[in-house]
């Protein structure tokens, strides 16, 4: 059982470049995030999706595009790299996150110079 | 809006016991999760607690207090692999999870 599993794992980019992550889970969740971790300000919420084809803005969503064509993927699209955008990225999935856990994919470690 | 917060680093000794606080103001709030993140790695699940009151799993125990928006993790008998950063996270309307800035526990032999 895979569970949430993300590509790339790390990844260099030039300012301005695009790029896209991609997160895909097999436990059959409705609920898919996107964080990005900085040091000292924990996981922050970029988009959300409670379902297939729904998608939802969280608190740092600037910068950032997302798409759930499949339930199973969530992908997460960086348009213009900035500097600023140099993060540790984490996808997870919940049942309703009312009552369950989230599972975390291994992190998407991008730099952009 | 949402705000959580932790004390960002504290120490303790293999053996002890220590405490990690965390106080929330959130609204739509249905309960509290714990998780554990090693450096390097993603956050791992330790507990939940949706109902005021000590939930006790092994060496970790995890309280509640729904009136005074305060929760605390308990870790006994400390372990060299209890290093580690611990995330409180609050559930936001039942839509996603809002987490606090973690508190790093360096355990020191």
């Amino acid at each position: 059982n895979a569970g949430v599993t993300q590509t790339p794992k790390f990844r260099v980019l030039k300012t301005g470049q695009s790029m896209t992550l991609l997160c895909a889970q097999d436990m059959n969740h409705e609920y898919m995030y996107w964080y990005r971790q900085d040091p000292g300000m924990g996981l922050r919420l970029i988009h959300y999706s409670v379902g297939e084809g729904t998608t939802a803005k969280g608190e740092v969503p600037d910068g950032y595009n997302v798409s759930r064509l499949k339930k199973q993927n969530f992908l997460l699209g960086l348009e213009s790299a900035a500097p600023s955008q140099t993060s540790v990225y984490f996808c997870a999935s919940s049942y309703y996150p009312g009552n369950t856990e989230a599972f975390f994919g291994q992190g998407t470690r991008l730099t952009v110079v | 809006g949402q705000n959580i917060d932790q004390p960002t680093e504290m120490t303790a000794t293999e053996g002890a016991i220590v405490q990690i606080n965390c106080t929330y103001q959130t609204s739509g709030f249905n309960g509290l999760f714990w998780y554990q993140q090693h450096a390097g790695e993603a956050p791992t699940f330790l507990s939940y607690n949706v109902l005021d009151g000590l939930e006790e799993k092994g060496r970790f125990s995890s309280f509640l207090s729904r009136s005074k928006g305060y929760s605390y993790l308990l870790l006994k008998e400390l372990q060299m692999k209890d290093s580690a950063s611990y995330l409180c996270a609050a559930d936001n309307y039942g839509q996603n999870f809002v987490f606090g800035p973690g508190t790093r526990l360096s355990v020191l032999p």
